[in-house]
């Protein structure tokens, strides 16, 4: 079994819905981050959280919130999704030494 | 200022050839770490190598290893023997410190590496 899991594999939705997104994982590690990846961009920080009680902001968090369940599952939310978060999203942990991100398979998710 | 630079688009390799994908990195931080991503069609992003700035000598994994030259600011990533499932996109990254903080952990926008039969 993949050591990080992410649901839905592929999402289509319509704007101004509510969209979460889940993440587990079973390697063991304290930290995990959300990811959006655009073509041509790369991948850019969405929000991190090192222990359970501990949330952080990335680069481009707005119009996104996450819930950190257990030190197993990390979530990200769309409150009203709209077109230009049509990206594809990816959840990783890592531990803190080495800090290796280990990655999910991705979500692709289409805002019409 | 980007931090990562990839130069090369794409790239295009013989089978069974060497390759080099080139990665430049800018910081003003003496400790931080290397890494290369590999990303195949099916999406999924897979962890390759890792260098640390003090590192003495250039991380090897395999097929893959890191040219660093820390002075040109630079951590090639060569893949030897190509196989025709190298063919992916290539990302190089970077985490600024000793410890990664979330935001100082980033991307270059990434290579695409194609091998020819």
């Amino acid at each position: 079994d993949a050591d990080v899991t992410q649901t839905p594999r592929n999402r289509i939705t319509k704007t101004g819905k509510r969209i979460m997104l889940e993440c587990s994982q079973t390697k063991g590690h304290d930290r995990m981050y959300w990811y959006r990846q655009d073509p041509g961009l790369g991948l850019r920080l969405i929000y991190y959280s090192f222990d359970v009680k501990d949330i952080n902001k990335g680069e481009i968090s707005d119009g996104y919130s996450v819930s950190r369940q257990a030190q197993a599952k990390f979530s990200l939310s769309l409150e009203s999704a709209i077109p230009n978060q049509t990206a594809l999203y990816f959840c990783a942990t890592s531990d803190v030494l080495p800090d290796t991100q280990y990655f999910g398979p991705g979500t692709r998710l289409t805002v019409l | 200022a980007q931090k990562i630079t990839q130069t090369q688009p794409g790239m295009f390799v013989q089978e069974k050839e060497a390759v080099t994908l080139d990665c430049t990195y800018d910081t003003s931080d003496p400790s931080y770490g290397l890494f290369w991503y590999k990303q195949p069609s099916s999406g999924e992003m897979i962890f390759l190598i890792y260098q640390g700035s003090y590192d003495q000598q250039n991380a090897t994994e395999g097929r893959y290893s890191l040219n660093f030259q820390k002075a040109r600011k630079s951590a090639n990533l060569v893949i030897s023997a190509s196989q025709l499932g190298d063919s992916a996109m290539y990302f190089c990254a970077m985490r600024e410190g000793l410890d990664n903080y979330g935001q100082n952990f980033v991307f270059g926008p990434g290579t695409r590496l194609s091998v020819l039969p």
